[in-house]
């Protein structure tokens, strides 16, 4: 049983429009990121939050921008959407900054732009 | 930057064959290595880890030994079943204030009974 939710499931948004995708993180993660995967590929970092400050960012536009929260939830907002936002979104959450310990995936949110 | 390189798909085996995908990485410092697994319509599951050269992380009788000499990380299991079916992704993170992780392209298994 995954210990991140994320929500919806699916989404159809239509280009120009906004989007907020939610995640909820088991207690005690600290750290979150959010990555896109667009089909065929591996996912692709987007940014990453340790206790609710931006603290990693990958080569996206500033209109991917992220909130994290004291309740372990976060939310990834995309503006302006672009056909080729089109993507699976997965949030990824850890218990803390160290690398070895790994992420726990959501099993993601399947946006598509019209 | 960093990079990961992975053994392109499809890979179709029958049942109890040897699974072996490739993965090799480029890094600028010391990473710590991942196998993730992705079942259709699911989001990664990590299978297993490495956080040292000569490290060997093993999970459900998947292998894959941190070799730093040839800067790779190799996916083994001995024998195969159906229900191995799915995407394998090979990553990397440096961790250390750079803790994102840089994904190959995945490796999409099919097993045939």
């Amino acid at each position: 049983e995954t210990g991140v939710t994320q929500s919806p499931t699916h989404l159809i948004k239509t280009r120009g429009q906004q989007v907020t995708l939610r995640c909820s993180s088991q207690s005690g993660h600290n750290t979150v990121s959010w990555y896109q995967q667009a089909l065929g590929q591996g996912p692709q970092f987007i940014f990453q939050y340790y206790r609710e400050e931006e603290n990693g960012r990958g080569n996206f536009p500033p209109r991917f921008s992220g909130l994290q929260f004291p309740n372990y939830s976060s939310e990834l907002n995309v503006n302006a959407l672009e056909l080729d936002d089109s993507a699976l979104y997965l949030c990824a959450s850890r218990p803390d900054r160290a690398a070895n310990y790994g992420y726990t995936f959501g099993s993601g949110t399947r946006l598509t732009v019209v | 930057g960093n990079s990961v390189t992975q053994m392109e798909g499809p890979v179709t085996l029958s049942e109890e064959a040897f699974l072996t995908i490739n993965c090799t990485y480029t890094a600028t410092g010391y990473p710590s290595l991942f196998w993730y697994v992705q079942y259709p319509g699911e989001g990664l599951q990590l299978l297993l880890k490495a956080t040292k050269a000569d490290d060997k992380g093993s999970n459900k009788g998947f292998e894959a030994t941190y070799r730093k000499e040839t800067t790779s990380f190799h996916l083994e299991k001995g024998s195969v079943q159906v229900s191995d079916s799915a995407v394998y992704f090979c990553a990397l993170s440096e961790g250390f204030g750079n803790e994102k992780l840089t994904f190959g392209t995945g490796t999409r298994l099919t097993i045939i009974p």
